[in-house]
């Protein structure tokens, strides 16, 4: 069975300082992964996928993540958080196999201190 | 290419009555999915289509239900509503194919008074 967990549900940072966003899955077949964000009352946007190309994958405003198959993680990161940076970011597995099921994992909260 | 598109954007509803939903999806994508967001259960699946079938389905009760419509435009309906349905529902489209990402909608937000 698939399953997705966000170590932690609320992450603060400095401007200019390392974001780690942490996602660990478990899945029973080949899957994708994806990073989402979502900025208050908006919809998600997409920030990256991984789909068992190469295992570290850029996204979109320098954000980046590592596929890590023997730790069953995919970590997000960006070298110099920005205030708008701020937001709840949602690790996602996708089982591309049997029927495509997706599981959103809980969400972490961005806070970026100036 | 226009984005996914989800009306009405904001809705008002009271206890009992029901309430339908609409979701454009991006010209060419086959699968529509559904999702309630709450601050107290955060995002949860409701359920996916994908060439008029539903394909996938997540724990609601039987008065959240939807179809999809052969243009691929889907709408979910909830019948008999309650506070806890006072959410923000969001609608995703894609290919529905292996390795490919949902696009989601600006979402339309439900209040049950």
């Amino acid at each position: 069975a698939q399953s997705v967990t966000q170590l932690d549900s609320h992450v603060s940072v400095s401007e200019g300082t390392p974001v780690l966003l942490r996602c660990n899955y478990s899945s029973s077949y080949s899957p994708s992964l994806f990073w989402y964000v979502q900025h208050p009352n908006k919809g998600l946007q997409l920030l990256l996928k991984y789909t068992s190309a190469a295992t570290l994958v850029k996204g979109i405003n320098g954000f980046e993540a590592e596929f890590k198959k023997s730790e069953t993680s995919f970590h997000l990161t960006k070298p110099s958080a920005h205030m708008s940076d701020a937001a709840e970011y949602f690790c996602v597995v996708k089982d591309n196999a049997g029927g495509f099921k997706t599981i959103f994992g809980a969400g972490t909260r961005l806070f970026v201190k100036a | 290419k226009a984005g996914v598109t989800q009306t009405p954007r904001y809705l008002i509803k009271t206890r009992g009555q029901q309430v339908t939903l609409s979701c454009s999806p991006i010209s060419g994508h086959r699968s529509v999915s559904w999702y309630q967001q709450t601050p107290g259960q955060g995002l949860q699946f409701l359920f996916e289509y994908f060439s008029e079938t539903q394909r996938n389905k997540g724990n609601f009760p039987g008065r959240f239900s939807g179809r999809q419509f052969s243009n691929s435009r889907s709408e979910m309906n909830v019948s008999t509503l309650e506070l806890g349905d006072s959410a923000l529902y969001l609608c995703a489209s894609s290919p529905g194919r292996p390795n490919t990402e949902a696009f989601f909608g600006q979402g339309t937000r439900l209040t049950v008074v």
